[in-house]
């Protein structure tokens, strides 16, 4: 089932903050975050397991709420290279044969 | 090398035609995947392999046929293709363990387009 990821879009100016969030209605094993920028191939940026543990970039962070399956990604002190697509994926198990189902995605501008 | 590479970069055939996407990765994974990308929408799951054995086809009708034919390649074969095949297609891969990190790494996709 597909995670549901607000806003669709989102326009900042250099230096603000923005806030991405994505729920399911399904139990969690995992959340990821990637961005794509346009033409380009989706790039890994965090994951979050159940239980609490979360690995990533270092620059950006995230929250993974097990009891409310959402989780936000914060984009603090946004620079121009942060445009591009941010999608969350889903997993409900724990191997890597296990679905990733991505949410439609939140188009993030950043201007000058 | 943390890269995944596709080839080729663009595509374009006919109805009746026969082709091939080729996938390859060095970093050592065992899970393979072949990902469908409309524009403007998220990538869609095809295929995964895991263990060079397929583990997940998410009814994808039979004129895609993947292959994994060794470890570090996936190839996806394909013929009798629809105007509405047209799409970015995107490998990527994961480590394949049962452990906890498992992002997927994707590569730069082939941008088909059927005539």
């Amino acid at each position: 089932q597909q995670p549901v990821q607000s806003p669709q879009a989102v326009i900042l100016r250099e230096g603000e903050d923005a806030v991405i969030n994505c729920s399911s209605s399904k139990a969690l094993y995992s959340v990821h975050w990637y961005r794509q920028k346009h033409g380009e191939a989706p790039v890994f940026l965090m994951i979050l397991l159940k239980g609490g543990e979360q690995k990533g970039h270092e620059k950006i962070s995230a929250s993974f709420n097990e009891k409310k399956q959402q989780s936000s990604l914060y984009l603090t002190a946004s620079q121009l290279s942060y445009s591009g697509t941010y999608f969350c994926g889903t997993r409900k198990g724990e191997t890597s044969g296990s679905r990733l189902t991505f949410g439609e995605g939140t188009q993030l501008t950043v201007n000058p | 090398d943390t890269e995944v590479t596709q080839t080729p970069k663009h595509l374009v055939m006919g109805m009746t035609n026969k082709k091939s996407l080729k996938c390859e990765q060095h970093m050592g994974h065992r899970a393979m995947y072949w990902y469908k990308q409309k524009a403007k929408k998220p990538p869609e799951l095809m295929f995964v392999y895991s263990y060079e054995k397929l583990s997940i086809n998410e009814s994808v009708p039979s004129r895609f046929s993947p292959e994994c034919p060794n470890s570090s390649l996936l190839n996806l074969h394909l013929h009798a293709l629809q105007p509405e095949d047209s799409a970015l297609y995107l490998c990527a891969s994961s480590q394949g363990r049962r452990e906890l990190r498992n992002e997927q790494f994707f590569g730069p996709g082939t941008r088909l387009t059927v005539l």
